[in-house]
């Protein structure tokens, strides 16, 4: 059973440009949160998502920032007009349930490098 | 969100040595709490998760007080593989989102 996917497991862009990560959760799990993990900093959590719903997304930026989940394919958080503040690594989990009581199982990131 | 506040580090001991590492939360609501590892430049990994009456896996105990809103986590017999850094971590009140405190960076050394 395949675990948490993201890619791409880099990205490097410019200022200005748009980032787009993907986030394939674990076979059978229908929640997935990210999480960003700015240098030196602990992991924030951003958003939770199901199928095609935002659930919760006070820890999203107001501006800039967007994520879905959409019925087929994976989730995707999306960054435009990129900034060098927001250099980070970004982490995707995933959990069968909502995570009361189901651990979140976490993907290997996407590490986004702002020029 | 309220915060998970925890003692940096770093903590360097020998190989065999026992160390604990504490926490506190100020979200007196958060139900559910946790111990993950994170090694460098890798995802997050749980550990542990942490109930009031206390539990143990292997080396490995973890404590919740309540009251004080007081988490710990000790590690008897250290060995190499335990370096990394250990993250506290809480689950919000809506049972959502995980709050992580900063991380103890932890180095066994032989």
């Amino acid at each position: 059973n395949a675990g948490v996917m993201q890619n791409p497991r880099h990205l490097v862009r410019r200022r200005g440009q748009e980032a787009r990560l993907r986030c394939s959760p674990m076979k059978g799990h229908s929640h997935v949160y990210w999480y960003r993990q700015l240098p030196e900093e602990g992991l924030k959590f951003m958003v939770y998502l199901q199928k095609e719903n935002i659930i919760d997304e006070s820890g999203m930026p107001k501006e800039r920032f967007s994520a879905e989940f959409p019925k087929e394919g994976p989730s995707i958080l999306r960054i435009q007009q990129v900034v060098r503040g927001d250099s980070a690594a970004y982490f995707c989990a995933s959990s069968p349930d909502q995570s009361s009581y189901n651990e979140q199982f976490f993907g290997p990131g996407t590490r986004l490098t702002v020029l | 969100r309220k915060e998970v506040e925890q003692d940096p580090g770093p903590f360097n001991v020998p190989e065999g040595a026992t160390v604990a590492f504490n926490c506190t939360y100020s979200n007196s609501a958060s139900q559910s709490f946790f111990w993950y590892r994170q090694d460098c430049r890798k995802e997050p990994k749980l550990l542990m998760s942490v109930y009031s009456s206390g539990n143990e896996d292997g080396r490995f105990t973890a404590q919740l007080n309540r009251a004080s809103q007081y988490i710990s986590l000790l590690i008897r017999d250290s060995k190499l593989s335990d370096s990394a850094t250990y993250l506290c971590v809480a689950l919000d009140q809506a049972g959502t989102a995980l709050i992580f405190g900063k991380g103890t960076t932890l180095s066994v050394s032989s």
